[in-house]
């Protein structure tokens, strides 16, 4: 069965500041997907970024960057010159491509405040 | 366009009454899901449908019926809920097998907030 861990359940920076969201993950399949989903207050869930376990350089979409090390089954979110905006629940998670099809399985999240 | 989207925003409903939550999404997605997320927990996926078939449900109770009616909407009725049924309602989309990305990011709707009394 596979297993997603985020270990910090919240987080505070200070705006401008880059923040490093922890993310380990267990699976005995090769193939996989990570990703990171932001979650506003207002309930969205926004995709962010994603890291394929064959993917030989590690993700970057604008200010996220994944720092993917799959010897240590880690998949770290880099979020840099935070803003307020970036105030929100962050969840990683990683797809099961099963025969019956995809299955994204969620870790608990943790809650990042970006201070003025 | 990555818009999925959900009606109603906010549900209050009796043990009683029968109500329906609708999700669309015009990405050409073949794949769609239901997820149910209470407060500060992350989602947990409750049913998958592939080419609007029925492909993943995950021990539901039968008090949610899901349908795909085509490849646009998606619906979940509810009959009968608990109140330990009240939660955020998540509905989400992605390319399926033979769509070509293999990346299949789930993009989500904003969510139905359902209280049950």
């Amino acid at each position: 069965a596979q297993k997603i861990t985020q270990t910090q359940p919240g987080m505070f920076v200070q705006e401008k500041e880059a923040v490093t969201l922890d993310c380990t993950y267990d699976t005995s399949d090769p193939s996989y997907g990570l990703f990171w989903y932001k979650q506003p207050s207002s309930g969205e869930m926004i995709f962010l970024i994603y890291q394929g376990s064959y993917d030989q350089q590690n993700a970057t979409e604008g200010r996220y960057s994944l720092n993917f090390q799959k010897a240590r089954k880690s998949a770290n979110l880099v979020i840099s010159a935070s803003q307020l905006g970036d105030s929100a629940m962050y969840f990683c998670a990683m797809r099961d491509r099963g025969a019956a099809g995809n299955k994204l399985t969620f870790g608990g999240g943790t809650r990042v405040l970006v201070k003025p | 366009d990555t818009e999925v989207t959900q009606t109603p925003k906010h549900l209050v409903m009796g043990m009683t009454n029968k109500k329906s939550l609708k999700c669309e999404q015009h990405m050409g997605h073949r794949a769609m899901y239901w997820y149910k997320q209470k407060a500060k927990k992350p989602p947990e996926l409750m049913f998958v449908y592939s080419y609007e078939k029925l492909s993943i449900n995950e021990s539901v109770p039968s008090r949610f019926s899901p349908e795909c009616p085509n490849s646009s909407l998606l619906n979940l009725h509810l009959h009968a809920l608990q109140p330990e049924d009240s939660a955020l309602y998540l509905c989400a989309s992605s390319q399926e097998r033979g769509q070509g990305a293999p990346s299949y990011e789930q993009y989500f709707g904003p969510g139905t907030r359902l209280t049950v009394t």
